[in-house]
């Protein structure tokens, strides 16, 4: 069973670089498409980027300035980084797993999301 | 950008049917997927390649897409139905994934 977890600090300082990480357990990375989305308080799921072939990715445009998302293949971890975060990326964030993309399958497999506050 | 549109919220009586639609420019030539939130939880695929139903999803669930909406029709809607659910669909020219900004289903 494919079972994702996210990690990281739950509170981040603004202009500082949220940092996640997504570990899988019952996949292989490099068999997979693997995404971030997130949610603010309230809204609906804004898509983050995806990952795919062990580092070839890409970005939602309004992001994609901010953002880097990379694999760590001996740890089976795909990380998030987004740079001088301020309050509106306060957001719980998901990873998710894709089997191909252009929402052939859809994302069939969330992990439980980890809430990050951007606050001083 | 591509941009998706959906009903802010839509209600229906238990055992009635639920039209749920996320409107978008020639979405019928995309593959549209849908996931159902239940609040403090983790979205869950309903719907994939337009009509698609996951393992383990009830038949009460369907979906249909053409010229510019796609639409999940719940049938029978139970009471654990109740939940937000988004549209997602491919963004060919960005090669990106755009979500629709959510349908509230509630059952009265």
């Amino acid at each position: 069973q494919v079972q994702l977890q996210e990690s990281g600090p739950g509170l981040v300082k603004p202009s500082e670089t949220l940092s996640l990480t997504c570990t899988v357990s019952g996949a292989s990375i490099n068999s997979y498409y693997w995404g971030w989305i997130r949610q603010p308080p309230g809204k609906g799921l804004e898509w983050i980027g995806y990952m795919y072939d062990s580092g070839r990715t890409n970005y939602n445009p309004s992001l994609t300035s901010r953002v880097t998302i990379s694999v760590d293949t001996s740890r089976n971890q795909i990380s998030l980084k987004l740079s001088s975060v301020t309050a509106a990326d306060t957001a719980v964030y998901y990873c998710a797993r894709e089997v191909s993309l252009a929402a052939t399958y859809g994302m069939d497999v969330w992990g439980r999301g980890t809430s990050v506050t951007v606050s001083s | 950008s591509y941009e998706l549109t959906q009903p802010p919220s839509v209600s229906v009586s238990p055992g009635q049917t639920a039209s749920i639609t996320c409107s978008g420019n020639k979405l019928g030539g995309k593959y549209v997927s849908w996931y159902q939130q239940k609040p403090g939880q983790s979205p869950v695929l309903v719907i994939y390649q337009d009509n698609k139903r996951p393992s383990g999803i009830p038949e009460r669930f369907s979906g249909s897409n053409s010229g510019n909406t796609a639409t999940l029709t719940i049938s029978g809607t139970q009471a654990m139905d109740e939940a937000d659910y988004y549209c997602q669909a491919w963004d060919s020219t960005t090669a990106t994934y755009v979500f629709g900004p959510g349908t509230k289903v509630t059952v009265l």
